[in-house]
């Protein structure tokens, strides 16, 4: 059982390159969501997926776009990556009112 | 004001102690309630939910809620230091949707 499976877990973008952060859960959850970590910040939600074929911005939803491409399936995209965005991400997944899993995040260094 | 405020600590305590955690939030509407802990270079890992006023106990946990203070507490009781780890406090607000919102999280650490 994976749970909630995040690709890739490190890397480095130049400023101005484009990339997807992938997420995927096999827990038949209905609701997904992108949040970013960042010291003293806390955890600050980028996107949310209530359910398949809906996505809502969340807190810091600039310069981020979103795809829920099946149940499973909620992908991150930066289109033109920025210094500012230099982050951990984290997906996570839940079902009505329970709490989420998270996956094991992504560690994203813009330069 | 942040919407769920947590202590950022460090919060030492003894091998053995009672670790106490405390975090406010700002939504009087809230209903849901959980505890994540974080240790370093990790992901968040649910560790209590509570939903109504009182106490809930899972092993050497206890969670605490008092709605009409807008105050939520976690208990650890003989803390170890595998204990030592960053803990969230999040928050499903009054809203239809499920989405939380977090503290800043408290860094715990337990001495041996």
């Amino acid at each position: 059982n994976a749970g909630v499976t995040q690709t890739p877990k490190f890397q480095v973008l130049k400023t101005g390159q484009s990339m997807t952060l992938q997420c995927a859960q096999d827990m038949n959850h209905n609701s997904m969501y992108w949040y970013r970590q960042d010291p003293g910040m806390g955890l600050r939600l980028i996107y949310y997926s209530a359910s398949e074929g809906t996505t809502d911005k969340g807190e810091v939803p600039n310069g981020y776009n979103v795809s829920r491409l099946n149940k499973r399936e909620f992908s991150l995209r930066l289109e033109s990556a920025a210094p500012s965005q230099t982050s951990v991400y984290f997906c996570a997944s839940s079902r009505d009112s329970a709490g989420y899993t998270f996956g094991s995040g992504t560690r994203l260094t813009v330069v | 004001q942040k919407e769920v405020e947590q202590n950022s600590g460090p919060l030492s305590v003894p091998e053995g102690a009672i670790a106490s955690l405390n975090c406010t939030y700002s939504d009087r509407g809230s209903q849901s309630f959980f505890w994540y802990r974080q240790y370093s270079g990790k992901s968040p890992e649910l560790i209590m939910s509570i939903y109504s006023n009182g106490d809930k106990e899972d092993g050497r946990f206890t969670a605490q809620l008092n709605k009409a203070s807008q105050y939520v507490s976690l208990l650890i009781r003989d803390s170890q230091p595998s204990d030592s780890a960053t803990y969230l406090c999040a928050v499903k607000g009054s809203g239809a949707t499920n989405k939380l919102i977090f503290g800043t999280g408290t860094l715990l650490a337990v001495q041996p």
